[in-house]
């Protein structure tokens, strides 16, 4: 019930194209969920993060996506750049939730071909 | 203002070794977050600090341990490593605990264990 899952894996897209990325979770207890990027040699940075009380949050290129019913929650990258090549992680957390600071799902590394 | 900062980056430990690294969190944050990065496991929460009390603890067996001081840096300490400690080990810090209060990542410290 801890668990974020996330796909795909790995993702190539076009420069000038739309990236998504997918994750859902189980656990209702969740109401933070934000998106990090990294880059090789890198620490995660936070790109955006969103709450349940909305379905979309927009910051420049960057679109969560969150469907409360469904569990589910996406990351577009609108106009994607050679620059947005890194490995992106979506997580969640939430209030008194356990032991769990952040859990985070497995990673999708975005390739962006010029 | 200066990131999150550890010490030190790379580090090689034999076997059966004990080793400590070290985490300066940004100034005026006072929540540390320890967690390991490995290819196969992801991103897994280690534990957190705050005023110098551990607050929140993951799934880690107790040769894995930390502390917090008055300044708010932080140390973790692994004892009898194992091969399978070989990971990259990132420390984030925020303002406050909480979920709302974002996690700011440091680069991490590439642990080898031989």
């Amino acid at each position: 019930q801890q668990q974020v899952k996330q796909s795909p894996q790995s993702l190539i897209v076009q420069k000038g194209g739309i990236s998504i990325i997918n994750c859902a979770y189980e656990n209702t207890a969740f109401d933070y969920f934000p998106w990090y990027q990294q880059f090789p040699g890198k620490g995660p940075a936070l790109l955006i993060a969103i709450r349940p009380d909305v379905s979309e949050k927009k910051e420049g290129r960057f679109t969560i996506s969150f469907n409360k019913s469904a569990k589910q929650f996406s990351l577009h990258i609108m106009d994607s750049q050679p620059g947005d090549s890194a490995t992106y992680f979506c997580a969640a957390s939430g209030p008194n939730f356990g032991n769990e600071k952040l859990t985070f799902g497995t990673g999708t590394r975005l390739t962006i071909i010029p | 203002k200066a990131g999150v900062t550890q010490t030190p980056r790379y580090l090689i430990k034999t076997r059966g070794q004990q080793v400590t690294l070290s985490c300066s969190p940004i100034s005026g944050h006072r929540s540390v977050s320890w967690y390991q990065q490995t290819p196969g496991q992801g991103l897994q929460f280690l534990f957190e600090y705050f005023s110098e009390t551990q607050r929140n603890k993951g799934n880690f067996p107790g040769r894995f341990s930390g502390r917090q001081f008055s300044n708010s840096r932080s140390e973790m300490n692994v004892s009898t490593l194992e091969l399978g400690d070989s990971a990259l080990y990132l420390c984030a810090s925020s303002l406050d605990v909480g979920p709302s209060y974002e996690q700011y990542f440091g680069p991490g410290t590439r642990l080898t264990v031989t």
